[in-house]
C-alpha cells in the first residue's frame, strides 16, 4: 500500500510563481524524500529530510517536514518552464529497508 | 543514468514466455531495487537487494524472481509473464541502508501481448 500521498494531483502554474506540493503519510518515518520525473524518463532524487529536521533547502527548493501531523511539502520558487515534472515523495519507515513512493504531482509550469 | 543502465529499453512479448531484464550499476552500490510503475499506482516496489545473493520481496513480489550473482547486476526475470505485468519498470541504487537517496535507471518499458 502507499505511505505517501501528495497533493494536488496536478499544478499549472505560470513561469516564475512559486510552487507548492504538499505530502502525507501514515506511519512513523526515518526520512521523506522528493523526487522529480521528467516524461519517460527515470526518477531524480531531490532532496532527503531527516525525521529530526524540520526544513531543508538546495537550491530554489525548500521542504519542511512535520512528524506531529505526518506531513511534508516542497516548495519550488521562481518556477521555469523545466521544471515541468511530476513530483513525488518517498518515505522510509522506521527501520525499513524499503522506500515507499506516493502517486506523485503533476506540475505544468507554463512560459 | 550515470552509472546505472537498464537493458533493454523496451520490450514486447507475449503471455506466457519467461522474460529477463537486467540492471547493471558501475557505482559499487551495496543496494539495488526493482520498481514498477503504473497509471494510478504509482512506484511499487517489486524486489530489492541488500548484497550479492541477499534478497527479499517487496509489495507487488507475486510472478517474479531476481538474482544478484554480482554487485553490479540485478537481474529481474517474469517467470510467465502475463498482461497485468505490462509496465514501466525502474532498478534503482543506494549506497547505503537508510539516509541516502536512490539513483534510478531510464526504466523499460515492457508490453505482454
Amino acid at each position: 500500500s502507499q505511505q505517501g500521498e501528495e497533493d494536488p494531483q496536478a499544478l499549472s502554474i505560470q513561469e516564475g510563481e512559486n510552487a507548492t506540493m504538499n505530502c502525507s503519510y501514515k506511519t512513523s518515518i526515518n526520512n521523506l524524500q522528493w523526487y522529480r520525473q521528467n516524461s519517460g524518463r527515470g526518477l531524480v532524487h531531490l532532496i532527503l529530510i531527516r525525521s529530526n529536521e524540520r526544513e531543508k533547502h538546495s537550491g530554489r527548493l525548500r521542504v519542511t517536514l512535520d512528524t506531529s501531523k505526518k506531513s511534508s511539502s516542497l516548495l519550488i520558487t521562481a518556477s521555469r518552464a523545466a521544471d515541468t515534472a511530476s513530483y513525488f515523495c518517498a518515505t522510509r519507515g522506521a527501520g525499513s529497508y524499503q522506500l515507499t513512493f506516493g502517486k506523485g504531482t503533476k506540475l505544468s509550469v507554463i512560459p | 543514468d550515470a552509472g546505472i543502465t537498464q537493458s533493454p529499453r523496451h520490450k514486447v512479448t507475449e503471455t506466457g514466455t519467461p522474460v529477463t531484464l537486467r540492471c547493471h550499476q558501475t557505482e559499487n552500490h551495496r543496494y539495488m531495487y526493482w520498481y514498477r510503475q503504473d497509471p494510478g499506482h504509482g512506484l511499487r516496489l517489486i524486489h530489492y537487494s541488500y548484497g550479492v545473493k541477499d534478497t527479499d520481496k517487496g509489495e507487488v513480489s507475486d510472478g517474479y524472481s531476481v538474482s544478484r550473482s554480482k554487485t553490479e547486476d540485478f537481474l529481474l526475470t517474469l517467470e510467465s509473464a502475463t498482461s497485468s505485468q505490462t509496465s514501466v519498470y525502474f532498478c534503482a541504487i543506494s549506497p547505503g541502508d537508510f539516509n541516502y537517496g536512490y539513483t534510478f535507471g531510464s526504466g523499460t518499458r515492457l508490453t505482454v501481448v
